[in-house]
Parts: structure tokens; C-alpha cells; sequence
């Protein structure tokens, strides 16, 4: 059962404009939530993350807006780029949990020149 | 960047052959952990280590075994290597109480 559900499955979108990847979880007990961005033949990186007593964290050009309330969690690429193209997973931890992490699906993006 | 290190990167083997995939780091985190991925899906844990011998089991089942005798090396072992194992193998690591997770660039398995 998958405990972080992520979409869209696959974003086109052109340079410049904005790339938006939601995520919704069941557990109130995760407290950490990262962003990691996987370019192929590599692993995953840590891109941003964010903890329930913010809403918003910014770094750059990638947003988390964070909704407690009702359990989901976005990311957001402004004004997207080529580079910018890469897989983009959601997670999700619980404090004590020896740092496992909970990923979501997944979503490809691809920023059209 | 992270200084964690997987080999080999690629490998091609045949049906019933034993392997022994390599993950090292050298920023003395405790934490390890194996992901099975295949390609651009979602990563599965099947092996985690909260530090010198110890080691868990993850979320999905897999056939493989760990084991963690130094806390830089976490490597992960196949006795008898099936098509169904064929998949990309990730391995990380993270300190303390720290959440972040670094990741080696995985090993590509192919079991013909």
C-alpha cells in the first residue's frame, strides 16, 4: 500500500513556464518531507524539503507549499528549463523511524526548449 | 556532493549466479539503506542498517542479503541470481538524526 501518492505521472511544460507535482499522504504521524530530483543513470539528490509547521519553503526556483490540514504537499518549478528535466520524487518520514523514507511514484518532467 | 560509491555500476549474469553488489561511503554515516528501482519508478526499501551489525529488513521482501561489518561498507548480496531480480539497486546513507539521504549512482542488474 503505497503511503505517498504522487501526480502527475508524466509533466511536459514549456521553458519558462511553471511545473506544479502534488503529493498526498494518510499518516499524520510523518513530520519530514524532501524532494529528491533524479536525472537518468543517477541516483536520487535532495533537492528541498520541508517539516508540517511551515506552509511554504522556497529555494531558488523550487516552492514547497505544504498543506496540513489536508495532507498534501507540492512542489513547484518556476520558470522552468531544460536542465529542470528529470524525475522528481516526493517522501515522506516519521521521527524515530531510523530515517526511512516513504517515496512517492514519481513524476517525469520534461521542459521543452 | 556525496562520497558514497557503488560497483559495479553495470552487470550482465546469467540465471543462478551469485553476486555481491558494493556500496561504500566515506562520510562516516550510519544509517545505510538498499532501494530496489526500476527504471524512473518508485524506489522500494528492501534492506536498511542503523549501524555495525545491524540490519533490517525493509518494506518490500526481497531475496537478497545484507550485511554491515565496517560502517562505510554496506554491501548486498544475491545467492542465486533470477530474471526477477533484474532492476537498478541504490544504495544510501545519512547521519545521525539527520533525515537526508545520500545516494550512489546504483548498479544497473541485468539476469539473463
Amino acid at each position: 500500500q503505497q503511503q505517498v501518492k504522487q501526480s502527475p505521472q508524466s509533466l511536459i511544460v514549456q521553458k519558462g513556464g511553471i511545473s506544479i507535482i502534488n503529493c498526498a499522504y494518510e499518516n499524520t504521524a510523518f513530520d519530514y518531507f524532501p524532494w529528491y530530483q533524479q536525472f537518468p543513470g543517477k541516483g536520487p539528490a535532495l533537492l528541498i524539503a520541508i517539516r508540517p509547521d511551515v506552509s511554504e519553503k522556497k529555494e531558488g526556483r523550487f516552492t514547497i507549499s505544504f498543506n496540513k490540514s489536508a495532507k498534501q504537499f507540492s512542489l513547484h518549478i518556476m520558470d522552468s528549463q531544460p536542465g529542470d528535466s528529470a524525475t522528481y520524487f516526493c517522501a515522506a518520514s516519521i521521527a524515530d523511524s531510523w530515517g526511512k523514507l516513504q517515496f512517492g511514484a514519481g513524476t517525469q518532467v520534461v521542459v521543452t526548449p | 556532493e556525496a562520497d558514497i560509491y557503488q560497483t559495479p555500476r553495470y552487470l550482465v549474469i546469467g540465471t543462478g549466479k551469485k553476486i555481491t553488489l558494493e556500496c561504500s561511503q566515506t562520510m562516516g554515516h550510519d544509517k545505510m539503506y538498499w532501494y530496489q528501482q526500476d527504471p524512473g519508478m518508485e524506489l522500494h526499501l528492501i534492506h536498511y542498517s542503523y549501524g555495525v551489525n545491524s540490519t533490517e529488513k525493509g518494506d518490500l521482501s526481497s531475496e537478497s542479503t545484507v550485511s554491515r561489518i565496517r560502517t562505510e561498507h554496506f554491501p548486498l548480496t544475491l545467492e542465486s541470481a533470477r530474471p526477477s531480480h533484474t532492476s537498478q539497486y541504490l544504495c544510501a546513507s545519512t547521519r545521525g538524526p539527520g533525515r537526508e539521504q545520500y545516494f550512489g549512482p546504483g548498479t544497473r542488474l541485468t539476469v539473463t
